[in-house]
This record gives structure tokens, C-alpha cells and sequence, in this order.
């Protein structure tokens, strides 16, 4: 099946630093990719999708320049949180879409950011 | 937004015994899937059933839906230990993004 993996699987930074974690599709093109957040023991909020070559669309209450999202390639997604704050901890996870009929997204293991 | 709605939201059983979990959502979808998640880790997808389909199995999983009701229900058979984890449901209503529900916390013990 369809591989994305997901680079760091966790991170720790200290408040004000920026991190990028990145979303690559192993073995298939991803035309479209999302991230979404995770809080402890709750559910999965989609943050902003991407296109590749054009610019994300974010949710509503997103901020797109703490969150910066490049699809530059048909392989590759990267989610950078600029000016790390302690609530920006938390478990953030990236799927991809391909060019199929199924609509099956094919989702990353996930990046565990901590900021201190 | 979240959709998806899942019941319960935690569920205890022993091994051997059936697990059945529930979701509702608000508006018309192409398709439900369901996710397990095992604690601190990644989705696992489990199972998609479109909206033109009423029931589909897979392996000891049983999906149903029922779009007049706007519900879907996964049943685990002969549940083991290793079900233990989260499961969501999430629909697809427009082709793109998946509307996650809250989840069921399911705990298996032996």
C-alpha cells in the first residue's frame, strides 16, 4: 500500500524557535496533502490543505503565518510552527491523496512537538 | 469542523466478547471510513463503505451504514487484547479533507 512518512517523530524545542516537519509521499504523488492536529485524547483537526505548487487553505482559526505550508513537490509537504509556543504542543499528522478514485488518504505516523 | 460523532466514547470488554462502536454525522457524504489509532502513534485506516453501500466486512470487521439516519456502527468480532486503542470515524463529504469524530476508546482485556 501507499507509504507517507513523517520527518521528525518528535521534536522538543524551547518557545520562540521555529520547527519544520516534513510529509513525503514514499511511493506514490500526492497531489493534495493535510495536516491535521492532535490534542491528548482528542480527535483529529484538519489545520490546512495543499495543493502541490499552490498555496495552502487554511481552516478558520488557523493562523497561516504561524503555520507555514510548502508543497513544492509532488513528494513533499512541509509544516513549519514559527514562534513556538507551549500550546502549539501537540501531535501533528500529515495524509496524502494521489491521483486515484478511492479517496483514500494515506496518513503519516505522526510528529510529537513539545515546546518548553 | 468535526462531524462525526462517536458512541461510546470509551468501552470495556473482555476478550472473545463483541465491541460494537457508533457514529452520526450531519450531512451527506461519498464516504465513511474508520480509523484505529493505538496511543501515541499513527492512523491505521481500517475500512472505507461508500454512501451506495449498506454494510461491508473485513476480516473480523463489520461496517454498516445507514445514510437515512446518518449513522455508521463498527463491529469487532472475537475482540482480542491487541484491539485496544481509539477508533474514529471520519467522513468524506466533499472528495478532500476527512471530518473526524471524537473517537471510542476501546479496552480489551484478557
Amino acid at each position: 500500500g501507499a507509504v507517507v512518512s513523517q520527518h521528525p517523530s518528535r521534536v522538543i524545542c524551547k518557545s520562540g524557535t521555529s520547527v519544520k516537519i516534513e510529509c513525503r509521499s514514499l511511493d506514490f504523488q500526492a497531489t493534495t496533502m493535510f495536516w491535521y492536529r492532535q490534542f491528548p485524547k482528542q480527535s483529529l483537526m484538519l489545520m490546512a490543505t495543499s495543493n502541490e505548487g499552490s498555496k495552502a487553505t487554511y481552516e478558520q482559526g488557523v493562523e497561516k503565518d504561524k503555520f507555514l505550508i510548502n508543497h513544492a513537490s509532488l513528494t513533499l509537504s512541509t509544516l513549519t510552527v514559527t514562534s513556538a509556543h507551549p500550546e502549539d504542543s501537540s501531535f501533528y499528522i500529515c495524509s496524502a491523496r494521489g491521483r486515484t478514485a478511492t479517496y483514500e488518504q494515506y496518513f503519516g505516523p505522526g510528529t510529537r512537538l513539545t515546546v518548553t | 469542523s468535526q462531524q462525526g460523532e462517536e458512541d461510546p466514547q470509551a468501552l470495556s470488554i473482555q476478550e472473545g466478547e463483541n465491541a460494537t462502536m457508533n457514529c452520526s454525522y450531519k450531512t451527506s457524504i461519498n464516504n465513511l471510513q474508520w480509523y484505529r489509532q493505538n496511543s501515541g502513534r499513527g492512523l491505521v485506516h481500517l475500512i472505507l463503505i461508500r454512501s451506495n453501500e449498506r454494510e461491508k466486512h473485513s476480516g473480523r470487521l463489520r461496517v454498516t451504514l445507514d445514510t437515512s439516519k446518518k449513522s455508521s456502527s463498527l463491529l469487532i468480532t472475537a475482540s482480542r487484547a491487541a484491539d485496544t486503542a481509539s477508533y474514529f470515524c471520519a467522513t468524506d463529504a466533499s472528495g478532500y479533507a476527512l471530518n473526524f469524530g471524537k473517537g471510542t476508546s476501546l479496552l480489551v482485556t484478557p
